[in-house]
């Protein structure tokens, strides 16, 4: 089945500063989206990102907060810009992909993030 | 707007006892339904799906019913282990909308005591 490397799996970082995270997928795949799970919460979708375009963000999101880079196929990236303590949150990237095991779904492992 | 709504947790069980997790769900179309479960430490895997109504998702001694007329689909296990011990989370996917996302609910942290 599909394969999401996520990275980094975990960072303790100081306020006001950014952090990117990246996800490869092992197959080219159309659609990635980024998720946000703040501390004992489901999963909150924040933005959808195809390859070509600017990301979809949800309501509450915003591009200067969490922009958003899809190169190529397999890549993606989410920044989170100018962090505060609120930022401490479980990162998931995801990616719709045609393996029938998972009906599509693939999931990164997360990026524990911890702003201090 | 879509959404999902979980029984709340934490659900504390003991080992072989049967579990259920309620699951409902509000879709302007047909969606697909999903269960998934995060291990502590881990990432989301799929553990059980259906795509329309009457279908039973099932995996590893899990099942799930789509019931459409409940818009309910609810989680069951008729004897759980402590390697069960896990959050697991109901979601939905509208693909007749054109939506591609998952629209998730609130999870619901099983603890399942030897």
């Amino acid at each position: 089945s599909a394969v999401i490397s996520q990275k980094p799996s975990r960072d303790i970082c100081q306020r006001g500063t950014s952090l990117t995270i990246q996800c490869q997928v092992d197959s080219q795949v159309t659609m990635m989206f980024w998720y946000r799970q703040q501390p004992g919460q489901s999963l909150t979708l924040i933005a959808t990102a195809n390859q070509g375009s600017e990301a979809t963000y949800e309501s509450g999101f915003v591009i200067d907060k969490f922009p958003i880079s899809r190169p190529n196929l397999t890549f993606s990236t989410l920044t989170v810009s100018n962090m505060s303590p609120e930022d401490s949150s479980i990162y998931l990237c995801s990616a719709r992909t045609r393996d029938p095991d998972s009906y599509g779904y693939t999931f990164g492992s997360g990026t524990r993030l911890t702003v201090v | 707007g879509d959404s999902v709504t979980q029984m709340e947790g934490p659900v504390t069980l003991s080992e072989e006892a049967c579990l259920t997790i309620n699951c409902t769900y509000t879709a302007t179309g047909y969606p697909s339904l999903f269960w998934y479960v995060q291990y502590p430490g881990e990432g989301l895997q799929l553990l059980l799906k259906a795509t329309k109504a009457d279908d039973k998702g099932s995996n590893k001694g899990f099942e799930a019913t789509y019931r459409k007329e409940t818009t309910s689909f609810h989680l069951e296990k008729g004897s759980v282990q402590v390697s069960d011990s896990a959050v697991y989370f109901c979601a939905l996917s509208d693909l007749g909308q054109g939506a591609q996302k998952l629209v998730f609910g609130q999870g619901t942290r099983l603890t399942i005591n030897p």
